[in-house]
This record gives C-alpha cells, sequence and structure tokens, in this order.
C-alpha cells in the first residue's frame, strides 16, 4: 500500500516562531487533506490540497504532487497550535474518492 | 451545524461483550467513514459508506466487526465479542466532497 511519511515526528517551538510540516508520499494520489488533531482528541481538517497552494490566516499548505509531497507551513505560532498534525492521501484513481490514508502524524508543542 | 456526533463518548466493558458504537453525520453529507486509531497502528480506516452502500471494507479487521447504515442519518459499529486489544478512539467522519470531518470519538476500553 502507499506509504505516508511525516517529518520530523516531534518540534518543539517558541511561541511566535515559525514552521514547516512535511509530508512524502510514495505513490500519485488525488486526494491529500492535512488535519490537526488537538490535545482533546479533536481532528479538524485543515486543507483539501491535492495539488498548488492554500493559505488560511497563519496557516498555508502546498503540495507538488509530480515531486510527492507536501508541506505544511505555521506562522508566528501560538500555544493554540499544539497538537499533531497529520497529512493523509488518497491513491485511488477515482475521481472524488476518499479512501484517506494517514501518516505517524507530527507532534507540535508550542511553548510560551 | 452540529457537526459529526457520535455516543457513547466513553465506553468500558468487560472482554465478551458487545459494543455497539453510533455515528449521527452533518446533514447533507452523503459518504460515511469509520476509523480507529491507536498508539500502534495509528489512525486506519475500517469502513466507507457512500449514499449508504458499504464501498470499502477492507480495513474492517475481522469478522468480530460490522457496520451498518440503514439510513442517511444514522451508522452503527458494532463489535461482538469484544476482546482487550479492540481497545481505541473509534472516529466517525463524514463528507460531501473530499473533505472530511471528524466527530469527537468514541474512547472503547475492553478490560
Amino acid at each position: 500500500g502507499i506509504q505516508v511519511e511525516q517529518s520530523p515526528p516531534d518540534l518543539i517551538l517558541q511561541e511566535g516562531a515559525n514552521s514547516t510540516l512535511r509530508c512524502n508520499f510514495s505513490d500519485s494520489v488525488n486526494n491529500l487533506q492535512w488535519f490537526h488533531q488537538n490535545p482533546w482528541g479533536q481532528l479538524i481538517n485543515l486543507f483539501y490540497i491535492p495539488s498548488g497552494t492554500k493559505q488560511n490566516g497563519r496557516l498555508s499548505a502546498t503540495t507538488v504532487a509530480t515531486e510527492r509531497y507536501s508541506l505544511l507551513y505555521i506562522s508566528s505560532s501560538q500555544t493554540t497550535d499544539s497538537g499533531v498534525y497529520f497529512c493523509a492521501v488518497d491513491p485511488s484513481e477515482k475521481t472524488g474518492a476518499n479512501n484517506l490514508f494517514f501518516g505517524t502524524g507530527t507532534r507540535l508543542t508550542v511553548i510560551p | 451545524d452540529a457537526g459529526v456526533i457520535q455516543s457513547p463518548r466513553h465506553e468500558v466493558t468487560e472482554m465478551g461483550q458487545e459494543v455497539t458504537l453510533r455515528c449521527k453525520p452533518i446533514s447533507g453529507h452523503n459518504s460515511l467513514f469509520w476509523y480507529r486509531q491507536t498508539m500502534m497502528r495509528g489512525l486506519e480506516l475500517l469502513i466507507y459508506f457512500n449514499n449508504n452502500v458499504p464501498i470499502d471494507d477492507s480495513g474492517m479487521p475481522e469478522d468480530r466487526f460490522s457496520a451498518k447504515m440503514p439510513n442517511a442519518s444514522f451508522s452503527t459499529l458494532k463489535i461482538q465479542p469484544s476482546e482487550p486489544r479492540d481497545s481505541a478512539v473509534y472516529f466517525c467522519a463524514s463528507s460531501f466532497y473530499e473533505t472530511q470531518y471528524f466527530g469527537p470519538g468514541t474512547r472503547l476500553l475492553v478490560l
């Protein structure tokens, strides 16, 4: 099956710092999503981004599908950004398919 | 919008008992997913439905697990009989197109 690797596995930041999280995947994908799991366990969808670049406030994401990687940028980090960030992909060739395979995540801790 | 609703939020049971987890997807969504999260295996897709029809159940670990979606607003995941290795957080998610929205999860502990 498809391999989804995320780096770094753990990241500690001072509040206000910027960071880049990376997701590498082993096969072509039609669907790529980034999620944030907060310390209470809730999973929040951040981006649907199979290709290109999107921005939402302090967060932005870029996926280079031809090179099989995606990046999540967090700027001016806040303590509420703490949690685990997951990349999830669907390798299906069917348009609209939604069978997501999750990476192992990056655990981010933002300290005040 | 209430989001995806799951019940119960916590379940503690003894080995051999039947466990039923429930999910109400977001109104208007046509796809529903059941995931399991453990420390050892991370987040795994168990089964997903499209328009109430099971599309892919290849992630269901074994015959002890079954899932149903009798209508567009309700789904169940049943484990019978339960075993200690089934202890995990079970998430339900729904979507209309590609973006998936997750419920709060059910934390299951099988003693």
